[in-house]
């Protein structure tokens, strides 16, 4: 049974503040890691994917990927109101199917 | 462009109908995948079609649910004689099918389905 471990939460942070989201996977074959927000009543909408070690940065967003300890993370710098959603991990093998978590509800405060 | 577009967004049936949902994927998506998403889940998948073979459909739960993609474009996700169980959102997504990473995936908006 492959299995995406995430935090549910609620991770609340500060206005300003980095939010850190973690992830864990069961499956060493995975090879794609995606982070999905997803709005309440709202469909997931793809912030960002990463498939070697190391850091890849977009904006105000960094993943993390660290295939030995398999896990993922998503740092959010400069955390604004409008990022508070729940933020899924999931992570897909050479089947091209993905594997999701429960997300983690994150909320930012004013 | 135009995104993935799923009808009906709701549809309400009563237990032992069949019901049929849409979905239109990404011009030039070639995979197609469905999942459902229970209130508080990430979404599950389903199924999934690479133009229009069904490549695995490991995850429909039993042989009620039946999915097609006819032309490799349009695809169908069909519930016969519904049970309650089956209520929740039924999401469709698409993606490119190769390039790294090919499953990068694009949802649709969901059908929200409720059986009485």
């Amino acid at each position: 049974q492959k299995e995406v471990e995430q935090n549910s939460g609620p991770l609340s942070v500060p206005e300003g503040a980095i939010a850190s989201l973690n992830c864990t996977y069961s499956d060493r074959g995975s090879q794609s890691f995606f982070w999905y927000r997803q709005y309440s009543g709202k469909s997931p909408e793809l912030i960002m994917f990463i498939y070697s070690n190391g850091d890849k940065e977009d904006g105000r967003f960094t993943a993390q990927l660290n295939k030995a300890s398999q896990y993922v993370s998503l740092l959010i710098r400069d955390s604004q109101p409008s990022d508070s959603a729940t933020y899924l991990c999931a992570c897909g093998g050479s089947n091209y199917k993905l594997t999701f978590g429960k997300g983690t509800l994150l909320t930012v405060n004013p | 462009g135009a995104g993935v577009s799923q009808s009906p967004r709701y549809k309400v049936t009563k237990r032992g109908q069949d019901v049929a949902l849409r979905c239109d994927p990404i011009s030039g998506h070639v995979s197609l995948y469905w999942y459902r998403q229970a209130l508080g889940q990430g979404p599950e998948f389903l199924t999934y079609f690479n133009y229009e073979a069904q490549q695995d459909k490991s995850g429909l739960p039993n042989d009620r649910f039946s999915a097609e993609r006819p032309e490799g474009s349009i695809s169908t996700l069909t519930i016969q004689r519904t049970e309650q169980r089956d209520s929740a959102m039924y999401r469709c997504a698409s993606s490119l099918g190769f390039g790294l990473p090919g499953n990068t995936q694009y949802f649709g908006p969901g059908t929200r389905l409720t059986v009485l």
